[in-house]
């Protein structure tokens, strides 16, 4: 059973370009959270998605925006890329449920902006 | 904000016991609390959670206080691998399914 699968895993681009970033849940789970970390510092949320629609935003700018499919799978876009974007962008895969919800990760995708 | 307080750093010797603490003294009754670590440039790893009684899996055991407001994550024989930095997490009720909130953590460095 595969777990959260983040592609691409590394990724360079320049200042003011567009990035997509892509995940898929693990088998069974239907929501997906996206965080962002940057060097030294704890993940942050940036959004979450569940039946296809954007349910909970952290406090990140109108640039980042994303999907979520009706397979669960998901992307991240990031518009506009400042040199600040550079971090571990991190895919969290959960199932909804009246209990614990615990959230698996995946190994994120590092970003760089030049 | 983080809603725990965990230090800042510990260390282990190889094969004993890491105990590693954590404060939520303003958790409430439907909330869970959550272990993660990260291994250096990787995403998170789960650990184990726990509501109000002590929990133990194949990883660690979690010991939550009578009142709630503390809880102990152990790891009964630290390696090397161990070496992490250990997130704890408190979160349910109306934010049951929601985002996590990690604070800076405890970064364990197991030691030969």
């Amino acid at each position: 059973d595969a777990g959260v699968t983040q592609s691409p895993t590394h990724l360079i681009k320049t200042r003011g370009q567009q990035v997509t970033l892509r995940c898929s849940p693990k088998s069974g789970h239907d929501t997906v959270s996206w965080y962002q970390q940057a060097l030294g510092q704890g993940p942050q949320f940036i959004f979450q998605y569940y039946e296809e629609e954007e349910r909970q935003r952290g406090n990140f700018p109108d640039r980042f925006s994303g999907h979520q499919f009706p397979n669960y799978s998901s992307e991240l876009n990031v518009n506009a890329l400042l040199l600040g974007d550079s971090a571990l962008y991190l895919c969290a895969s959960s199932l909804r449920s009246q209990g614990a919800s615990i959230q698996y990760f995946g190994a994120g995708t590092r970003l760089s902006v030049l | 904000d983080a809603k725990t307080t965990q230090p800042t750093s510990m260390d282990c010797a190889e094969g004993r016991a890491a105990n590693l603490p954590c404060n939520h003294s303003t958790i409430s009754g439907n909330e869970y609390v959550y272990w993660y670590r990260q291994i250096h440039s990787q995403g998170p790893q789960y650990i184990i959670h726990g509501l109000k009684n002590n929990e133990t899996n194949e990883m660690a055991s979690l010991i939550i206080t009578e009142d709630r407001k503390s809880s102990t994550l152990i790891l009964p024989h630290a390696t090397l691998r161990d070496t992490a930095v250990y997130y704890c997490i408190v979160r349910g009720g109306s934010s049951n399914t929601g985002k996590l909130i990690f604070g800076q953590g405890t970064t364990l460095q197991v030691k030969p």
